[in-house]
């Protein structure tokens, strides 16, 4: 979806370095979230944000930090990757600060991360 | 949330109607029904929702029964993109931030 955009797409990396990953919106909803995706899990909730600074965590949130200094980015750090850590995640938005309520949400195209 | 329960798999002619069923017979007078697909690769994506009546968009239509206790989604015309897994979640709509939870949806197969 164009108003929603992850970075990056695809990355490799090796256990115990940290990383990074990035999802900006250009929707100025209020609320944001991580999710992973595993064959067998389904989505499953990493963190969310209910706005700047404010942050909360999900069902397996254990492993992963985030940040959120603007409405736009909501940043998603594994702190010292680990090969359970190989996912897909997707990132979320919905509440449109402005105009009526937005009931849907809007998912990210994925990142695809591969611990090695 | 209340729970949800959907059929695993199914399958649907190109062309034909797809009617995609949900049980939900503890959601709450104020819970919403929500469908949402995942085409292989990507990311959810929203369909439609509704509390009591029935709605229709242009991706679909929603059937809720009168006890709310079950829906259907109605894909009017599948077509070959419309194979997809297929999530049913009850939830509160606005107001929060309250999280989505993923079941694990109906694998449909749209058949040339």
């Amino acid at each position: 979806d164009a108003g929603i955009t992850q970075s990056p797409r695809h990355k490799v990396t090796e256990t115990g370095t940290p990383v990074t990953l990035r999802c900006h919106q250009t929707e100025n909803h209020r609320y944001m979230y991580w999710y992973r995706q595993d064959p067998g899990h389904g989505l499953r909730l990493i963190h969310y944000s209910y706005g700047v600074k404010d942050t909360d965590k999900g069902e397996v949130s254990d492993g992963y930090s985030v940040s959120r200094s603007k409405t736009e980015d909501f940043l998603l750090t594994l702190e010292s990757a680990t090969s359970s850590q190989t996912s897909v995640y997707f990132c979320a938005i919905s509440e449109s600060k402005a105009g009526p309520p937005n009931y849907g949400y809007t998912f990210g195209s994925g990142t695809r991360l591969t611990v090695v | 949330d209340a729970k949800t329960t959907q059929p695993t798999s199914m399958d649907c002619a190109e062309g034909r109607a797809a009617n995609l069923p949900c049980n939900h017979s503890t959601i709450s007078g104020n819970e919403y029904v929500y469908w949402y697909r995942q085409i292989h690769s990507q990311g959810p994506q929203y369909i439609i929702h509704g509390l009591k009546n029935n709605e229709t968009n242009e991706m679909a239509s929603l059937i809720i029964t009168e006890d709310r206790k079950s829906s259907t989604l109605i894909l009017p015309h599948a077509t070959l993109r419309d194979t997809a897994v297929y999530y049913c979640i009850a939830r509160l709509s606005s107001g929060s931030a309250r999280q989505l939870t993923f079941g694990s949806g109906t694998q449909l197969t749209v058949l040339p």
